[in-house]
């Protein structure tokens, strides 16, 4: 059973460009949430979506944006890129009718 | 303040000892605790998820929920080498509709030393 994956694994961006990453979630799993985690923080929510609309946002501009398709997979798009968005993304699935979330590796993102 | 606090170390240890780890939290509303461990550079790993006051142990893991203190603690005993990692505490409000955002703490790193 294939947990959560997460493509790509890394990225290096530039200041002002766009960057798509790619989440896949655990089999039978309909929920998935994003969260961006600098070094040394925890993770801080940025979305979920469940039945492919964005159900819930934390506090991040609308230069991140989402989708989910009806295999459940998502994207995380983030625009005009600023060297503060380099982190750690993660992508965590679950059941809409569950709490317990499940992460997946991550992609590292570096914007110079 | 913040939400969840949580000391972030960093904590070290002598292989086989028992480790408590903890977070206190101000929102009343948080009713679903998780610990979850996190190796460098690797996403969370979750490890113990409880929803009610009290204990719940797995193997060398016990989670501990004191709502009226606002407190939840992780005890690891036999604490070995391969437990070295950042250990993070999240928790969610109650039930509502399909709120299931996690609030996170900053994650305690640990070293245990063989």
């Amino acid at each position: 059973d294939a947990g959560v994956t997460q493509s790509p694994t890394h990225l290096i961006k530039t200041r002002g460009q766009q960057v798509t990453l790619r989440c896949s979630p655990k089999s039978g799993h309909d929920t998935v949430s994003w969260y961006q985690q600098a070094l040394g923080q925890g993770p801080q929510f940025i979305f979920q979506y469940y039945e492919e609309e964005e159900r819930q946002r934390g506090n991040f501009p609308d230069r991140f944006s989402g989708h989910q398709f009806p295999n459940y997979s998502s994207e995380l798009n983030v625009n005009a890129l600023l060297l503060g968005d380099s982190a750690l993304y993660l992508c965590a699935s679950s059941l809409v009718v569950e709490n317990e979330q499940f992460f997946g590796p991550g992609t590292r993102l570096t914007v110079l | 303040q913040k939400e969840v606090e949580q000391d972030p170390g960093p904590l070290s240890v002598p292989e086989g000892a028992i480790v408590s780890l903890n977070c206190t939290y101000s929102n009343s509303a948080f009713q679903y605790f998780m610990w979850y461990r996190q190796y460098s550079r690797k996403g969370p790993e979750l490890l113990m998820y409880t929803y009610s006051s009290g204990n719940k142990e797995d193997g060398r893991f016990t989670a501990q929920v004191d709502k009226s203190s606002k407190y939840i603690s992780l005890f690891i005993r036999d604490s070995q080498p391969s437990d070295s990692a950042t250990y993070l505490c999240a928790m969610s409000p109650i039930n509502a509709g399909n709120n299931r955002k996690l609030i996170w703490g900053l994650g305690t790193s640990l070293a245990v030393n063989p």
